[in-house]
């Protein structure tokens, strides 16, 4: 069985400050993760995926993840955060093999960007 | 170029009566699904086809009939609606012979049960 937590259900930052969403996964082998993100009223967008290759993974619009297997973590950072940022952001975690098609989402994240 | 369609885009009907949400991709994919987002923004999936076969049915009722005419659609026909199956839903694709093969999503049919 797997899952995942988001660790706070709310963040909010100033405009220009770093953005961390926290996420916790368990599962019983090595998963792909990955992180959605969904503007108002729009559908889910992939922001970037971990599956077993580098550790520190890069996405799209400066935001990277780093998996710790020791900590079954993977929190999603940004350096600045952008007025476009705000959004809510999904924690996915998929079952290794190819095939598996079943994916299982956090709560979310919604985030707020203060100017 | 959209990746995958859905229509309607907004859904407004009364209480009994039945709907049908249609949904496409055009990215070759062989795996589709539908999800349903409640009002606290969770997603859970209904239903999953690969190549046409119906591979995932979560415990959903069946009032909602999933149907899968070739694999770039995947239609979803909810019968006798009722307020609770208001709710966004999204339909995505992906392929399925790599694990590393992430699901697209539509931008989802906001269905309003009145």
């Amino acid at each position: 069985a797997q899952s995942v937590t988001q660790l706070d259900s709310h963040v909010s930052v100033s405009e220009g400050t770093p953005v961390l969403l926290r996420c916790n996964y368990s599962s019983s082998y090595s998963p792909s993760l990955f992180w959605y993100v969904q503007h108002p009223n729009k559908g889910l967008q992939l922001l970037l995926k971990y599956t077993s290759a580098a550790t520190l993974v890069k996405g799209i619009n400066g935001f990277e993840a780093e998996f710790k297997k020791s900590e079954t973590s993977f929190h999603l950072t940004k350096p600045s955060a952008h007025m476009s940022d705000a959004a809510e952001y999904f924690c996915v975690v998929r079952p290794p093999g190819a095939g598996s098609y079943q994916l299982t989402f956090g709560k979310g994240t919604k985030l707020s960007v203060i100017p | 170029d959209t990746a995958v369609s859905q229509t309607p885009k907004y859904l407004v009907t009364q209480m009994g009566n039945d709907k049908s949400i249609k949904c496409e991709q055009n990215l070759g994919h062989d795996t589709m699904y539908w999800y349903k987002q409640d009002s606290k923004k969770f997603l859970k999936i209904m239903f999953s086809y690969n190549n046409k076969e119906l591979i995932i049915n979560e415990t959903v009722p069946n009032r909602f009939s999933p149907k899968s005419p070739d694999k770039a659609h995947l239609n979803l026909h909810i019968n006798s609606l009722e307020l609770g199956d208001s709710a966004v839903y999204f339909c995505a694709s992906s392929l399925s012979d790599r694990q590393s093969y992430e699901q697209y999503f539509g931008p989802g049919t906001r269905l309003t049960v009145t």
